[in-house]
């Protein structure tokens, strides 16, 4: 399957822990995002890299948030400190750049993570 | 905060039966596009649809676009039990970020 790989598919952890994320975008695409998404709500966009730069961040990201793409290919969404509210799926997507038009997003599967 | 609204919200119809989502937007586009999203899986993308134009259609999909109403709809033709889902809008950016809104959850009875 050469489809977006999220890893972990769940996250359990107790509140006040660190906890990272990795995704591994569709291997040609340049572009890659992070979204989170609350039970019942359509995802909300938090950052977006074009091959290793990060060229835009949600007010959402608070400084707990960071996240990586070092050489243009993975990615990694850390939370430090991790808060209740932080509970939520967090999803990544990757698309082709724009080229001839625009691309739709091909999405992972999402980590859950559930803060104790 | 999200972008747009979704109408309905939940919308449950019997097999063969038609179902239709409509979203509302606030701002220009570049495009919107819309995805399918299954219990705890990640998003499917469906259609994108450009700001010039009107009409697109995908298998048993067809959405529309109407710019001056900030609106668009999906219709699904002939539902099956598979499709049985959430459908989300989302209106792109020329980054290509996307604004989802809340989603239609779908419930289609065999």
């Amino acid at each position: 399957d050469t489809g977006v790989s999220q890893d972990p598919r769940h996250k359990i952890t107790k509140r006040g822990q660190n906890v990272t994320f990795r995704c591994d975008p569709i291997s040609e695409h340049n572009r890659l995002y992070w979204y989170r998404q609350t039970l019942g709500q359509g995802p909300e966009f938090l950052t977006y890299f074009q091959n290793e730069a990060q060229l835009e961040k949600s007010r959402l990201l608070s400084d707990r948030f960071s996240a990586e793409r070092p050489k243009g290919s993975f990615s990694t969404l850390e939370i430090q400190r991790t808060e209740q509210g932080d509970s939520a799926m967090y999803l990544c997507a990757s698309s082709p750049p724009p080229g001839q038009g625009p691309q739709p997003q091909h999405f992972g599967d999402g980590t859950r993570l559930s803060i104790l | 905060s999200q972008q747009g609204e979704e109408d309905p919200q939940a919308l449950s119809i019997q097999e063969g039966e038609n179902a239709t989502m409509n979203c509302s937007y606030k701002t220009s586009i570049n495009n919107l596009q819309w995805y399918r999203q299954n219990s705890g899986r990640g998003l499917v993308h469906l259609i994108l649809i450009r700001s010039n134009e009107r009409e697109k259609h995908s298998g048993r999909l067809r959405v529309t676009l109407d710019t001056s109403k900030k609106s668009s709809s999906l219709l699904i033709t002939a539902s099956r039990a598979a499709d049985t889902a959430s459908y989300f809008c989302a209106k792109a950016g020329n980054t290509g970020k996307l604004i989802f809104g809340q989603g239609t959850t779908l419930q289609v009875k065999p």
